[in-house]
């Protein structure tokens, strides 16, 4: 069975610039949350989303972005690329959106803004 | 923050267990105790997790003690592969908050 996959694996992008960073989550899974590391930090959390509804949001600007289409499938959007923002961008997929439900994680998307 | 306080190294040598302490002194009630690690800034590969019941798969073994303050992950038989940066995480209905992790070094 597949996992969570998130695109594209590898990017670079010019300061000011916009970037949108996909993800699929497990099939049936409904929750989608995305994550923030930069090297050498743990990961830090930026939004969840269940059922198409944004559930949780982390001390991130509203530069940063996301929604959850029908299919479960999500997209993570950051505008005005800062060279603070390269970092891994990690996608989770959970069944659903309640303590104690194993999260899942992708492979990450790596972004470095020049 | 992260609620979880962890030691930033240890070294555990292959074939010995390997045992992560983890403290999470302020864990409300309905909140669970997850363990993940991460080899190579890869994305976080899932252990266990558990509410205050100790628990066992076939990776590791997590020992919560009765009040819920600390937590022990223990792999039964370290081997080179399990290098990594091992994270305990407390999560109630809500996100994932991630410390910085114990990286553990399995030696020869």
């Amino acid at each position: 069975d597949a996992g969570v996959t998130q695109s594209p694996t590898h990017l670079i992008k010019t300061r000011g610039q916009q970037v949108t960073l996909r993800c699929s989550p497990i099939s049936g899974h409904k929750s989608v949350s995305w994550y923030q590391q930069v090297l050498g930090q743990g990961p830090q959390f930026i939004f969840q989303y269940y059922e198409k509804e944004e559930r949780g949001r982390g001390n991130f600007p509203d530069r940063f972005s996301a929604r959850q289409f029908p299919n479960y499938s999500s997209e993570l959007n950051v505008n005005a690329l800062l060279l603070g923002d390269s970092a891994l961008y990690l996608c989770a997929s959970s069944l659903l959106f309640v303590s104690g439900n194993t999260i899942y994680f992708g492979e990450g998307s790596w972004l470095t803004v020049v | 923050d992260a609620k979880t306080t962890q030691p930033p190294s240890m070294d555990c040598a292959e074939g010995r267990a390997a045992n992560l302490p983890c403290n999470h002194s302020t864990i409300s009630g309905n909140e669970y105790v997850y363990w993940y690690r991460q080899i190579h800034s890869q994305g976080p590969q899932y252990i266990i997790h558990g509410l205050k019941n100790n628990e066992t798969n076939e990776m590791a073994s997590l020992i919560i003690t009765e009040d819920r303050k600390s937590s022990t992950l223990i792999l039964p038989h370290a081997t080179l592969r399990d290098t990594a940066v091992y994270y305990c995480i407390v999560r109630g209905n809500n996100d994932m908050r991630f410390g910085a992790g114990t990286r553990l070094t399995v030696k020869p």
